[in-house]
């Protein structure tokens, strides 16, 4: 069965940076695009970003755009977010999905407060 | 952006009646495939997204029959014929048809009178 596990929610300060991890299982992942989508606190849904099966391409939202990169590594069946310059705004949990006509899959999530 | 907009945002159902939620878009989402990547997704207290529906009215798998998706163009809507105890949650609507960026309605809390 399909299973995404994320990893590497913390506790940072403005500025600062994080990596977050989402591990894999249960498909074969380098088929499929992936994605992340965060959750603020008692808000709703919003699109982070697209990586193609194969990385090569990528995809970000405005408000993410130059200070998250999305990565992944088919070998190890993981999917990465590395979130430089982070905001209070960027509070969140986090969500790793597998995209197949848009989010099937979800992780479970991870928490990233910003917050001095 | 495409904007999706929910309505009710708020919806008390009494258990065993149907109910219906709908969700306008700013911009028709036929593709230029001529798929419409409309999908809904149902989240109940402290859980992740769960997927019901993709392309309009496709059923994941192992979501109720009681679920459906319709529309067209700009126009759908997600109906519950009976609504359940474990029905409550918040449902939102999303498109995919013009990306980036993929976009959300904003949730339609789902409770029981």
């Amino acid at each position: 069965q399909v299973q995404l596990v994320e990893s590497g929610g913390d506790l940072v300060k403005p500025g600062g940076s994080l990596r977050l991890s989402c591990a894999a299982s249960g498909f074969t992942f380098s088929d499929y695009y992936m994605s992340w989508i965060r959750q603020a606190p008692g808000k709703g849904l919003e699109w982070v970003s697209y990586i193609t099966g194969s990385g090569g391409n990528v995809y970000y939202a405005d408000s993410v755009k130059g200070r998250f990169t999305v990565s992944r590594d088919n070998a190890k069946n993981s999917l990465y977010l590395q979130m430089n310059s982070l905001r209070a705004e960027d509070t969140a949990v986090y969500y790793c999905a597998r995209v197949r006509n848009g989010p099937d899959y979800w992780g479970q999530g991870t928490l990233v407060t910003v917050s001095s | 952006d495409v904007v999706m907009t929910q309505s009710p945002l708020s919806l008390p159902v009494t258990l065993g009646q149907p109910a219906s939620i709908s969700c306008r878009s700013s911009q028709s989402l036929v593709n230029s495939d001529g798929n419409t990547y409309l999908s809904w997704f149902q989240q109940r207290p402290g859980q992740s997204p769960r997927r019901l529906i993709y392309k309009v009215s496709n059923r994941d798998s192992g979501v109720p029959d009681r679920f459906s998706g319709s529309g067209s163009g700009t126009d759908f809507t997600l109906k519950i014929s009976r609504v359940e105890a474990e029905d409550v949650g918040v449902y939102y609507c999303m498109q995919g048809s013009h990306w980036p960026p993929i976009t959300f309605g904003q949730g339609t809390r789902l409770e029981i009178k």
